[in-house]
């Protein structure tokens, strides 16, 4: 299956701050990735779905201009969390490919 | 639109025993149905997968089962181990971008 990494695992930081997390598909082209949010003892969350060189797809009740998404190549997508507060905390995880294949998450921890 | 329900949302089985999740779909297109298994803290990982056309599927201790007719299908662990613990999270496909439906999980505790 498709390896996928992704990156920062882990990170706490002001309320205020913005935060990018990438995600990177080292083995698979990747025209399509997925960002989800996973909330303690919850299912995953579909956010939005990532689209290689064209505006990506949210579900309803992301706001996009908060969860600003860029996939600017078959190997890498990006989700920034714009002026992050403590409501966002929470564990982000992306997937690649079908069947999907997920990276490690990133725990975001907004104090 | 496509709705999973999974059932039980926890389950203790005993180590040794044999262990069946199940999950409903309302959307008989979907055409896929992929099993994951999330460790606490960890990324959800594939562990059996069954397509329409399937009936079962078998992976040593691991098996699922489709129902077309009754729109269901149904994980099955048998000779649980403690390394079985885990939730366990079903899903189903509709179109052809396979965006996952995502049944809400079932926390599997194997007591020794």
């Amino acid at each position: 299956g498709a390896v996928v990494s992704q990156h920062p695992s882990w990170v706490i930081c002001k309320s205020g701050t913005s935060v990018k997390i990438e995600c990177r598909s080292l083995d698979f082209q990747a025209t399509t990735m997925f960002w989800y949010r996973q909330f303690p003892k919850q299912s995953l969350m579909l956010m939005a779905t990532s689209n290689e060189g064209s505006k990506a797809t949210y579900e309803q009740g992301v706001e996009k201009d908060k969860f600003l998404i860029n996939h600017a190549s078959l190997t890498l997508s990006t989700l920034t969390v714009t002026s992050a507060h403590p409501e966002d905390s929470s564990f982000y995880i992306c997937s690649v490919a079908q069947p999907q294949h997920f990276g490690d998450g990133t725990r975001l921890s907004i104090l | 639109g496509e709705n999973v329900e999974q059932h039980p949302s926890t389950l203790s089985v005993q180590e040794g025993d044999s262990a069946v999740i199940k999950c409903t779909y309302s959307d008989s297109a979907s055409n896929y149905f992929p099993w994951y298994k999330q460790e606490l803290g960890k990324r959800p990982q594939l562990i059996i997968d069954i397509r329409s056309n399937v009936g079962e599927k078998k992976d040593q201790r691991i098996a699922v089962t489709l129902n077309k007719t009754a729109k269901h299908f149904s994980l099955h662990i048998t000779e649980t181990q403690p390394e079985d613990s885990a939730v366990y999270f079903c899903a189903a496909t509709v179109d052809s971008n396979y965006q996952l439906i995502w049944g809400a999980g079932t926390k599997l505790i194997i007591k020794p």
